[in-house]
């Protein structure tokens, strides 16, 4: 069964230095999400995109956080200075609405630490 | 702005319990709803609801949507200790392509 990649699966880092997650989607998925999910409460959107273009980065902290699919393949998101507050699970997930499915995949998630 | 509720927030059963989630939710132009099981990694997909009162099995879970109330539940019948794990809920509106999840229930099932 197809798989979304997730790297890496953990991540310690101290506050102020930079982290990058990387995500490769279901091979033919047009749309991508990278989502964040704290510990207890429910995934939260950051970023949406369709192919190569950012569709909703509206709760994107854009200060620190950084997103791209050059290629509309895989993808990165980056946070530069880290802080504690974003001591979390990322998940990535992918989904191809013109298959008519209206749900999506996720990855199995980066668990950053900020130390 | 959409929002979901989930009720309860945690619960605590007994293997061969019976138990019912909510999901409640707000959401302009309401496109589908999603239920998801989520251990200690990636939530897994478990149902997509679109329509009211059809009601969606997988073996021991079942869940319903009422659209004119706005809520879903999810059932699980006989529990099992593998039943432990968060459940979410998500909404979808025919704006974007993105789903609101609510905070999930915490299902523990003691032996």
């Amino acid at each position: 069964e197809a798989e979304v990649a997730q790297s890496p699966r953990y991540k310690i880092t101290e506050k102020s230095q930079a982290v990058a997650f990387w995500c490769d989607p279901i091979s033919g998925h047009a749309t991508l999400y990278w989502y964040r999910q704290i510990l207890g409460q429910g995934p939260e959107l950051l970023v949406q995109f369709q192919d190569e273009s950012v569709v909703d980065d509206s709760q994107l902290p854009k200060d620190r956080f950084s997103a791209e699919r050059l290629k509309g393949v895989d993808s990165t998101l980056k946070i530069q200075p880290a802080e504690l507050g974003d001591s979390a699970m990322y998940l990535c997930a992918s989904s191809s609405f013109r298959q008519g499915n209206y749900g999506y995949t996720f990855g199995s998630g980066t668990r950053l630490t900020v130390v | 702005e959409d929002k979901v509720v989930q009720s309860p927030l945690s619960l605590v059963v007994h293997e061969g319990d019976t138990v019912t989630l909510n999901c409640s939710y707000e959401v302009t132009n309401f496109r589908s709803l999603l239920w998801y099981k989520q251990e200690k990694k990636a939530p897994t997909f478990l149902f997509m609801l679109t329509s009211s009162g059809i009601e969606k099995k997988s073996g021991r879970l079942s869940s319903i949507l009422d659209k004119k109330e706005l809520f879903s539940i999810l059932n699980i019948t006989a529990t099992q200790t593998g039943d432990s794990a968060v459940y979410l809920c998500a909404v979808g509106n025919n704006y974007g392509q993105n789903f609101v999840f609510g905070p999930g229930t915490r299902l523990s099932v003691l032996p």
